[in-house]
């Protein structure tokens, strides 16, 4: 149980062109998802929080207009990522929160998506 | 202000061994705390976790230990497997905010 999917796993553009990354939760439902984003060799980076029918947290120095957030679904999150440049390349992983008691949700881990831009 | 640290970037465990990855955090509103482990261009996995109601936590090869006066805890992997060589990130929420804070993660090397 528990499993979250990303698509694509790896993509590359075009600077200046616009790519959307998909993130699903397959067997549960998620009322809250997660962006975060890796550099090599560092920790993960939040991005921002995807709540259904809502609109997105970014987290600072994040430009919201850049990275377009919609959680149109509990099983569905997606990230745009629009008119992309080569600083933007970068593995993208999202996470869905799995609701336990008070105090003890648990994220679970899509695979990643490795955007490179050219 | 790194709420959450892994102070150790790396670590090297003999086959067979027990592996003792360790964790420390500032924040005393912090009361559940998670273990992911980590492959190269892979999302984290869920390893284990333990609420702070608790000072230990026990599944399988990996036991978490909580110590809430130290603000410390620690993950015993026993015994240790060349599929455990990964990064290992330590993670920890607030009941009133379920974002996770993340450490910057420990590398560790089984050898065979």
């Amino acid at each position: 149980g528990a499993v979250v999917s990303q698509h694509p796993s790896r993509v590359i553009c075009k600077s200046g062109t616009s790519v959307k990354i998909e993130c699903r939760s397959l067997d549960f439902q998620a009322t809250t998802m997660f962006w975060y984003r890796q550099f090599p060799k560092q920790s993960l980076m939040l991005m921002a929080t995807s709540n259904e029918g809502s609109k997105a947290t970014y987290e600072q120095g994040v430009e919201k207009d850049k990275f377009l957030i919609n959680h149109a679904s509990l099983t569905l999150s997606t990230l745009t990522v629009t008119s992309a440049h080569p600083e933007d390349s970068s593995f993208y992983i999202c996470s869905a929160r799995l609701a336990g008691h008070i105090g003890t949700d648990t994220q679970y881990f899509g695979p990643g998506t490795r955007l490179t831009v050219l | 202000d790194q709420q959450v640290k892994q102070n150790s970037p790396s670590l090297s465990v003999q086959e067979g061994r027990i592996s003792i990855l360790n964790c420390d955090y500032t924040n005393s509103m912090f009361d559940y705390f998670l273990w992911y482990k980590k492959y190269p261009a892979e999302g984290p996995t869920f390893l284990i976790s333990i609420s702070s109601i608790k000072d230990k936590n026990e599944d399988g090869r990996f036991t978490v230990f909580l110590n809430k006066s130290a603000k410390h805890l620690s993950l015993h992997i026993v015994p240790s497997q060349p599929g455990d060589s990964a990064v290992y990130f330590c993670a920890a929420s607030a009941r009133s905010n379920y974002q996770l804070i993340w450490g910057a993660g420990t590398k560790l090397i089984i050898k065979p």
